[in-house]
This record gives C-alpha cells, sequence and structure tokens, in this order.
C-alpha cells in the first residue's frame, strides 16, 4: 500500500544536538510539508516542497532546516537553534493539480528534550 | 491576522444520536475547506473537502455544511458509534496567494459514549 512513513516513532535530543527526521513517501506526490502540532493549538507549517531541490520556508522555519534531493523523501533537521523543540512532528505529501488536493500524513515523530 | 476557531472542550455524545462539530473563522477568504480526522498519536487523516460554492457535502454518514457569510463550517457525523471518537480538525485553503498552504484549527475531541 503507498503512504508516508516517518521515523522515529520517538525521539530524545540533547542539549545542544542536531537531529533529522526522517520521512518518506511512496504516492508519488510532488508536494511534501513538515508541520510541528503542539497541545491546544493548529498545526503550524515548518517547510514545505513543490519539487525537487526546491523548498520554502512555513510561518515558523527558524531552528530547523529539511533537503529535498529525490521526490520520495524530505528530511527534517532540527537544530540546536531550536529552544522548544519538543512537540509532535508531521510529515505531509500532496499531488500538485490544478485546484487543492487533500494532503496525506505520516504517523508523526515525537521529539522530546533529555 | 487569519483565525480559524473550533470548540476546544470535548464533545460528548450518545451513540446513535448526531455529532455536530463547528469550525469558525476570521480574517480570511478560503476557497476549499477540509475536514480530517486524527486518532491518539497518529497523523490526520482527510475525510471531505468542500469548496466556497457549495453548500453542502455527504460522504456516507459524514455531512458538511460551508457558509462563507457566517464564516462558519458546520461537520455532521449521523447515527454515530463509538468507533467515531477521535478528533476532528478542520483546514482552510486557497485562499488568496497561499501556495497550497493550510491554516488548521486546533480540533475538537469527540467521545461517543455506548
Amino acid at each position: 500500500d503507498g503512504g508516508i512513513t516517518q521515523s522515529p516513532k520517538y525521539l530524545f535530543r540533547k542539549e545542544g544536538q542536531n537531529v533529522t527526521l526522517s520521512c518518506e513517501q511512496n504516492l508519488n506526490h510532488d508536494a511534501m510539508y513538515w508541520y510541528r502540532q503542539d497541545p491546544g493549538q493548529g498545526l503550524r507549517l515548518i517547510y514545505y516542497s513543490q519539487i525537487v531541490n526546491d523548498f520554502q520556508k512555513g510561518d515558523i522555519a527558524e531552528g530547523y532546516s529539511v533537503s529535498r534531493e529525490k521526490k520520495e523523501s524530505f528530511p527534517l533537521t532540527v537544530t540546536s537553534a531550536q529552544k522548544n523543540p519538543t512537540a509532535f512532528y508531521l510529515c505531509a505529501s500532496s499531488m500538485m493539480r490544478q485546484g487543492f488536493q487533500p494532503q496525506h500524513f505520516g504517523d508523526g515523530t515525537r521529539l522530546s528534550i533529555l | 491576522s487569519q483565525k480559524i476557531e473550533q470548540n476546544s472542550e470535548a464533545l460528548n455524545i450518545q451513540e446513535g444520536k448526531t455529532a455536530t462539530l463547528t469550525c469558525n473563522y476570521t480574517n480570511y477568504s478560503p476557497a476549499y475547506l477540509q475536514w480530517y480526522r486524527q486518532d491518539p498519536g497518529r497523523g490526520p487523516v482527510f475525510l471531505l473537502l468542500i469548496r466556497e460554492n457549495e453548500k453542502e457535502k455527504r460522504k456516507e454518514r459524514l455531512k458538511v455544511t460551508f457558509d462563507t457569510t457566517l464564516k462558519q463550517s458546520l461537520f455532521h457525523i449521523t447515527a454515530s458509534q463509538p468507533a467515531d471518537s477521535a478528533t476532528y480538525l478542520c483546514a482552510l485553503g486557497g485562499g488568496g496567494d497561499s501556495n497550497y498552504q493550510l491554516i488548521w484549527g486546533a480540533g475538537t475531541k469527540l467521545i461517543i459514549k455506548p
């Protein structure tokens, strides 16, 4: 079955450490997204990419970085500059067609500080 | 700034009754409104999309309405079942220069009691 795979499911970060969250999709979608979900808040967009080797900042990109070297993969790095990284991170993808397409999500990575 | 409001308190409904969830928005003119279901520890799953020129959309036991004058969407689940218990998120898109980005509500937790 096609879908989005995020790994790991749980991740712990030490002070001053960069950590990378994996996101892979086999849906042949052009667009991919990273969101952060905090209790009581809506999903907030960190980065998105509409095509390989291109990506744009979302609303809360500071302290994060991404790459899109392959259509299937969109890893997110949480850098030491992100001072409040504890959250549930969700990766999503969608087709790029006329009109808006639904987003398909992975099952998330929960990041905590040690 | 753009704002979406969903009931922050959990909604408790008796099995078999109709559950109605509300999504209100301000300072935005979306072209689309989407509803997603999210189970604990999982990513959101797309349910329904309704466009600005559509008043109502149905899918099995689900019905969504969209009133652009009131800036409100209602999401109904008829003949509710305990398996419908989850958090339901609304998301707006396609307004202005959105670049396929969605604006998300914080979600309403629905509990269906047997």
